[in-house]
């Protein structure tokens, strides 16, 4: 089975500024068709998770483009551009390679 | 617009079954697929498996492969999720993901709370 790790865990971020985190896998989620199978999901608070980034670097349909993902293979990034209040909850990052797997999960809040 | 919703809450005793069922509207599509995700209380995300729309071919995650069975209905784009043998540590919400035609397409449901309690 695929592992997918994410770092931090925890990330408090100060408005206006960037963030970025981190996600591996065990696996290479590469395909011959040249894309990455990795989506970065934000589930905030008291919600159902919501896509941000699909394939690795694709944003999904009205996600700001201060959310950009990056990577290939095995590492991946979120970042963040500006933060704003809005953008707290837990980030997950998760692989559609094989079936599927989340990351455990980041949690953004306000410093 | 394409919206989920599912079942309600649900409340049983350990080594009984539950089924969570989600309908959808809105979706005018052919191809499509479900997927399953469980959070319990304070915890992640976890994935329990997915089944094709079309081919009602199903893949699921290793812990439940014995405990799961995931169905859809092509006639009315529903889909179903049932666990058996249920433990106090099935304890979650349940929420059925709806995966469109075009890529990055996901439609999620609003979540079923199924509580194991003796």
């Amino acid at each position: 089975d695929i592992v997918v790790t994410q770092s931090p865990l925890s990330l408090p971020v100060t408005p206006g500024e960037s963030a970025s985190i981190s996600c591996r896998s065990n696996q290479s989620l590469l395909q011959s068709n040249g894309f990455n199978y990795l989506d970065w999901y934000l589930q905030k608070p008291g919600q159902s998770p919501q896509l941000l980034i699909y394939l690795g670097s694709y944003r999904a349909s009205g996600v700001p483009d201060r959310f950009s993902g990056s990577g290939s293979g095995t590492d991946f990034t979120l970042k963040i551009s500006r933060v704003e209040a809005d953008d707290v909850g837990v980030y997950y990052c998760m692989q559609v390679l094989q079936g599927g797997t989340f990351g455990p999960g980041t949690k953004v809040d306000i410093k | 617009q394409t919206q989920l919703v599912q079942s309600g809450a649900e409340v049983r005793k350990p080594g009984a079954s539950v089924m969570v069922s989600c309908k959808t509207s809105g979706y005018t599509f052919t191809h499509y697929a479900f997927y399953w995700v469980r959070q319990a209380p304070g915890q992640g995300l976890e994935w329990m498996g997915r089944i094709s729309g079309n081919s009602g071919n199903t893949r699921y995650a290793q812990k439940f492969q014995d405990r799961v069975t995931m169905t859809t209905d092509t006639s009315t784009k529903s889909a179903s999720m049932e666990l058996r043998s249920l433990r106090s540590d099935d304890t979650a919400i349940y929420y059925c993901v709806m995966e469109g035609a075009a890529a990055g397409t996901v439609y999620w449901g609003q979540g079923t709370l199924v509580t194991v309690s003796s």
